[in-house]
């Protein structure tokens, strides 16, 4: 059983659409992590979310905290083909050294 | 600047073959991590050594061992082979633990027969 939890596993839309990662946990994390990783690459860090019911945005992508510090969205506004890769959910929860990594959805955007 | 670097980039091993995957970093980072990812798996930490000198099992230990060379380099040794182990390793550093950015090297594809 994965502390995080990411759904949906798998994605598939039209370039023009928006989409929604969802993060969940039953645990508290200290912060949380997204990273996107493209075939044949190592994840690269896109944003880190520290304080519960942060929202951060980087271009058309938003990144939510829950309140809790329990959960986390990743929202992609107008996605492109540029967009697709895989999107990996990390946090660390409360006293531990190390990071969690969620299972991951694979996102394709189709022209 | 090379950021983390990982050899081999592919390796075919058989069943109860040995080898070591060699992993470096250039950012003088405290903090090295090798995870294995598998489909469906996400990324599962097999050791992680938060300082040089130091090394600690991660979710998914058995059948490997690691070396923390100094403060650059961090092998991960597979003793005898298995097909379990075929999967894709990845290492990675941070400048210390926690919440830290981790920096991911290319991977290498590993393949047991």
């Amino acid at each position: 059983t994965q502390l995080l939890e990411q759904s949906p596993q798998f994605l598939s839309i039209q370039e023009g659409e928006n989409l929604t990662v969802y993060c969940n946990s039953s645990s508290v994390f200290s912060s949380l992590q997204w990273y996107r990783q493209e075939p044949g690459e190592g994840p690269v860090l896109l944003v880190t979310v520290v304080t519960g019911g942060e929202v951060k945005k980087l271009k058309r992508l938003t990144f939510q905290f829950g309140d809790a510090r329990k959960d986390s969205s990743l929202h992609i506004t107008a996605a492109q083909p540029g967009d697709t890769g895989l999107y990996l959910c990390a946090g660390n929860a409360l006293g531990d050294y190390k990071l969690s990594f969620g299972a991951g959805t694979t996102v394709t955007v189709r022209a | 600047n090379a950021g983390v670097t990982q050899t081999p980039k592919f390796q075919v091993l058989k069943t109860g073959q040995s080898m070591t995957l060699q992993c470096a970093q250039d950012m003088n980072h405290n903090s090295m991590y090798w995870y294995r990812q598998d489909p469906g798996m996400g990324l599962r930490l097999i050791y992680y050594s938060a300082s040089e000198g130091t090394t600690d099992k991660g979710e998914v230990p058995n059948g490997y061992n690691v070396s923390r060379l100094n403060k650059r380099e961090f092998s991960l040794r597979l003793e005898s082979a298995a097909p379990s182990q075929t999967s894709v390793y990845f290492c990675a550093s941070s400048e210390q633990g926690g919440g830290e950015t981790q920096y991911f090297g290319p991977g290498t594809r590993l393949l047991v027969l």
